[in-house]
């Protein structure tokens, strides 16, 4: 099961929106709506930010939205600001009952 | 909501066994699937593999498969990782990671065991 594909990194200034995606393929992104987000800061442990591709878990900044279209999942993070500085990570179900992680992405706030 | 605190970190030599834990607290750990993700220095999250509380339906994910035991033990809440002989290779973090049966997304997270091997 190879990792799913995201840019290595992402940069935008404050205020602005950024998007992150995360491709990959039938047999995991494309075939389920059960794509996740997990944003990670240095030294501590992955905090989910969206469930099943768009929903929000209480707690999560409405700044934070997903979406998915084929193959290929998205992460947008309007009016950025510098606690978004952090990892992010999607994570699909995949077709052998197990789970995978993208590659990772690095947000810079500018 | 459960609650997950991994056991504390641990410095082996290669070829030592290992087993570390993660024990839930605060809701039926029963109605869980814990998994365990590595993160090795610099790099990204990776899982290792899923156990389902109620029944143990464990299930590894290809390059872990053979190399570690993921166990849950309900009468203590607890999950747990193995390793029978570590390499200087296994050293990482690694994190418990909760999720709802009947739900993809893990939103319950250990603090995280760092794991060093070397001789």
């Amino acid at each position: 099961q190879s990792a799913l594909t995201q840019p290595a990194s992402v940069s935008g200034s404050p205020g602005q929106a950024i998007t992150i995606s995360c491709t990959g393929t039938s047999s995991d992104v494309g075939g389920y709506n059960y794509v996740s987000w997990y944003q990670q800061h240095p030294g501590k442990a992955p905090k989910l930010v969206i469930s099943d591709v768009t929903n929000r878990p209480s707690g999560v900044s409405t700044r934070f939205s997903g979406s998915k279209s084929g193959n290929t999942a998205s992460l947008t993070i309007s009016g950025l600001q510098a606690e978004d500085e952090a990892d992010y990570y999607c994570n699909s179900y995949t077709s052998s009952n197990i789970y995978v992680f993208g590659t990772g992405t690095k947000v810079t706030v500018l | 909501e459960v609650q997950l605190v991994q056991s504390g970190a641990e410095v082996k030599k290669p070829g030592e066994s290992l087993k570390i834990s993660c024990k839930g607290s605060g809701d039926s750990f029963t109605k869980y699937w814990i998994g365990w993700v590595r993160q090795m220095p610099g790099k990204g999250l990776e899982w290792m593999g899923i156990i389902h509380f109620a029944d143990s339906d464990t299930r590894y994910s290809p390059s872990f498969q053979g190399q570690v035991t993921i166990s849950a033990d309900k009468s203590i809440s607890t999950a747990s990782l193995q390793w029978s002989s570590l390499r200087a290779s296994d050293t990482a973090m690694y994190y418990c990671a909760g999720a709802v049966h009947g739900q993809s997304s893990w939103g319950y997270w250990g603090q995280g065991a760092l794991v060093t091997v070397s001789s």
